[in-house]
């Protein structure tokens, strides 16, 4: 089975511009989470799509947005770009279904967002 | 006080020697999940556990629930198992999140 993927590997926009980040899970997984990694403070947990309604967020301000297809493949939108979302996207994708959570990650490659 | 605490921060070995690396949390948790970063970025998901032990080739995970504390273990370790060792937590406080330790980087030399 082909693993995550994730679109464009790399990118560099500059303040106020807006970013739309592709991923497509492991074929069958209905869950896709979103991940920012800085050096500063590391993992974060973005939020968690499932059969197309966001089912999970975590402590981001509205600029961070997102949306999952019936393919399952999710889109992650920044928009106001500022200096600090300067950070590896990472999206996993997992087979949790229901009511039983996010379940074992699988991640994709990363897309490493340069804000300048 | 982070929810998720990892020690060390890091570590360096030699080639062959047994591992340990410590996460202790501080909420309550419905899984467990440990995983590896290689640099590049590339994470893979080493273990996802919620009670007892699992262990995949030279690779051991434990958790004590009563405790909040769980460790994995490396034996034989290799120099190939150079990276970064994530603990992240599974919490439920309404919605659902993963909680990120902040990592422990290590170097087996040969």
């Amino acid at each position: 089975k082909a693993g995550v993927t994730q679109t464009p590997r790399y990118l560099i926009k500059t303040r106020g511009q807006q970013v739309t980040l592709s991923c497509s899970p492991i074929s069958g997984h209905r869950s896709v989470s979103w991940y920012q990694q800085t050096p500063g403070q590391g993992l974060q947990f973005l939020f968690e799509y499932f059969s197309e309604t966001q089912r999970n967020k975590g402590n981001f301000p509205g600029r961070f947005s997102g949306r999952q297809f019936s393919n399952s493949r999710s889109e992650m939108n920044v928009s106001t770009l500022e200096l600090g979302d300067s950070a590896l996207y990472l999206c996993a994708s997992s087979l949790a279904e229901g009511a039983t959570g996010l379940g074992e990650q699988f991640f994709g490659p990363g897309t490493r967002l340069t804000v300048l | 006080k982070n929810e998720v605490e990892q020690s060390p921060q890091n570590l360096t070995a030699q080639e062959g020697e047994f591992i340990t690396i410590n996460c202790s949390y501080s909420v309550g948790i419905s899984a467990l999940h440990w995983l590896q970063q290689h640099p590049g970025g590339g994470i893979v998901s080493l273990f996802m556990l919620s009670s007892g032990k699992k262990k995949h080739g030279r690779l051991i995970a434990t958790i004590n629930i009563q405790e909040k504390h769980s460790s994995l273990h490396i034996t034989a370790s290799h120099p190939r198992d150079s990276a970064v060792y994530i603990c992240a937590v599974h919490i439920i406080q309404g919605a659902q999140k993963l909680v990120f330790g902040q990592g422990t980087r290590l170097t087996i030399n040969p």
